[in-house]
């Protein structure tokens, strides 16, 4: 079955950096465009990126573009943000989607990871 | 870009009642929706997609309906276990996603 598993989170300070990375398996990873989501405290849901199955086109939010970086590593099955210039509006849980939303294929998120900016 | 009005944000129901959901899209997105429960501490699990398809596994009595710009996400007989938030999600503007702010499902 499809599985998403984030990781990297923790807690930095403003102006520090963090890579988060999600880890994909139960579907042909190398197929599928993935997107990045993230949840405040007490908020609502923001997406925040997308990246295209080959990599070749990155999509991301006004919010963080310029700030984070989406990639992948098809030969690892692997997804990754790199979020530069970190501030405490980051706090949040960052998880990893898979794309296909027009599909019975898609809806596949991770559990999530924990970003905590602070000083 | 394409904004999602969710409605209403929070409302409480009992056990049994019938739950209706509704989102507007400032713009017509055809029935590129979906909708998703997301229960505290948890990631969002997708329950409708295409605008009134059923995700596999998910219980008979959530229905989704509406095309254009107005969607409803009906539960027919709220269980216990439904108590949770909703988000509309819509996906016409693909790759980029726009979510509806959430509607709180409580416990009258």
């Amino acid at each position: 079955q499809v599985q998403l598993v984030e990781s990297g989170g923790g807690v930095v300070q403003p102006g520090e950096s963090l890579r988060l990375s999600c880890a994909a398996s139960g579907f042909t990873f190398s197929n599928s465009g993935m997107h990045w989501v993230r949840q405040a405290p007490g908020k609502g849901l923001e997406w925040l990126g997308f990246i295209l199955f080959d990599g070749t086109r990155k999509y991301y939010a006004d919010s963080v573009k310029g700030r984070f970086t989406i990639s992948r590593d098809n030969s690892e099955n692997t997804l990754s943000l790199q979020m530069n210039s970190l501030t405490t509006d980051d706090t949040a849980v960052y998880y990893c989607a898979k794309g296909d939303s027009a599909t019975s294929q898609g809806g596949y998120w991770g559990q999530g990871t924990l970003v905590t900016v602070s000083s | 870009d394409i904004q999602m009005t969710q409605s209403p944000s929070s409302l409480s129901a009992s056990v049994g009642d019938r739950v209706i959901i509704t989102c507007r899209a400032s713009q017509g997105i055809r029935n590129d929706l979906g909708w998703y429960q997301q229960k505290p501490g948890k990631a969002p699990k997708r329950l409708i997609y295409g605008a009134s398809r059923l995700q596999s596994g998910v219980p008979s009595r959530f229905s989704g309906s509406g095309s254009g710009t107005e969607f409803t996400l009906t539960i027919s007989s709220l269980q216990p276990e439904d108590f949770a938030t909703y988000y509309c999600l819509q996906y016409n503007s693909d790759p980029q996603w726009t979510f509806g702010q959430g509607t709180k499902v409580e416990i009258k």
